[in-house]
């Protein structure tokens, strides 16, 4: 089983809303991920890190925000939630290439629905 | 640029019988290749993955995949499916230095 942990697994929130959605790793992996799904679709990843202090954009545009401030920790916030950001996001988590560089572990998931 | 493709949205077997769930890939280099699965309202699950060495590496819950370097290609099989294997199969390659591209994914339905 990965050590790596997404809360709240389900969020139902109100359209305008600031939210914050946690992750955390205890394997000591250099790199995250945000990937955003809908129901049984495809994965687009949406923002990533290499390690503290570094984030990138991924290949979906995204009004969410990311920060790393800390290896084990990768929050993603959105500031203002609209319905179109209802959707599945998950975090996920890679070592590096000193690492190993090898597969990527995922969180479970937070299921979020703004109303 | 890298690319997955999984040619089949969907996959139907009867329990018993074995599957085969496609996967070909475009990369820069050498391949790592990986494969996913994922049931409802959970994240991905690794299974299996090629590096290096032999082209035939077998995974979780008695999957196992086949790197074809000729035809591009990292097939997922399983000798006899269950009705528990039913979920999303995703591929991913990823080069050296990039990030994961994963498939579109494959529904695998096996019928009782």
């Amino acid at each position: 089983e990965a050590d790596i942990y997404q809360t709240p697994r389900y969020l139902v929130i109100g359209t305008g809303k600031k939210i914050t959605l946690e992750c955390s790793q205890t394997m000591g992996h250099d790199k995250m991920y945000w990937y955003q799904q809908d129901p049984g679709m495809e994965l687009h990843l949406i923002h990533y890190s290499y390690g503290v202090n570094s984030t990138e954009k991924g290949d979906l545009s995204s009004e969410s925000t990311v920060s790393r401030i800390r290896t084990e920790h990768f929050p993603l916030t959105l500031e203002s939630a609209r319905p179109s950001h209802t959707s599945q996001y998950l975090c996920a988590s890679s070592p590096g290439y000193s690492q190993g560089n090898t597969e990527a572990f995922f969180g479970q998931g937070t299921r979020l629905t703004v109303v | 640029a890298q690319s997955v493709a999984q040619p089949e949205d969907q996959v139907n077997v009867a329990e018993g019988n074995p599957l085969t769930v496609k996967c070909t890939y475009s990369v820069s280099g050498n391949p790592y290749l990986f494969w996913y699965v994922q049931y409802p309202n959970r994240g991905l699950q690794f299974l299996l993955k090629y590096i290096t060495g032999d082209n035939l590496v077998k995974g979780s819950y008695g999957f196992e995949a086949e790197f074809n370097k000729s035809q591009t290609s990292f097939h997922l099989k399983k000798p006899s499916a269950l009705v528990s294997d039913s979920a999303l199969y995703f591929c991913a390659v990823r080069g050296y230095g990039q990030n994961f591209v994963f498939g579109p994914g494959t529904r695998l339905s096996v019928l009782p």
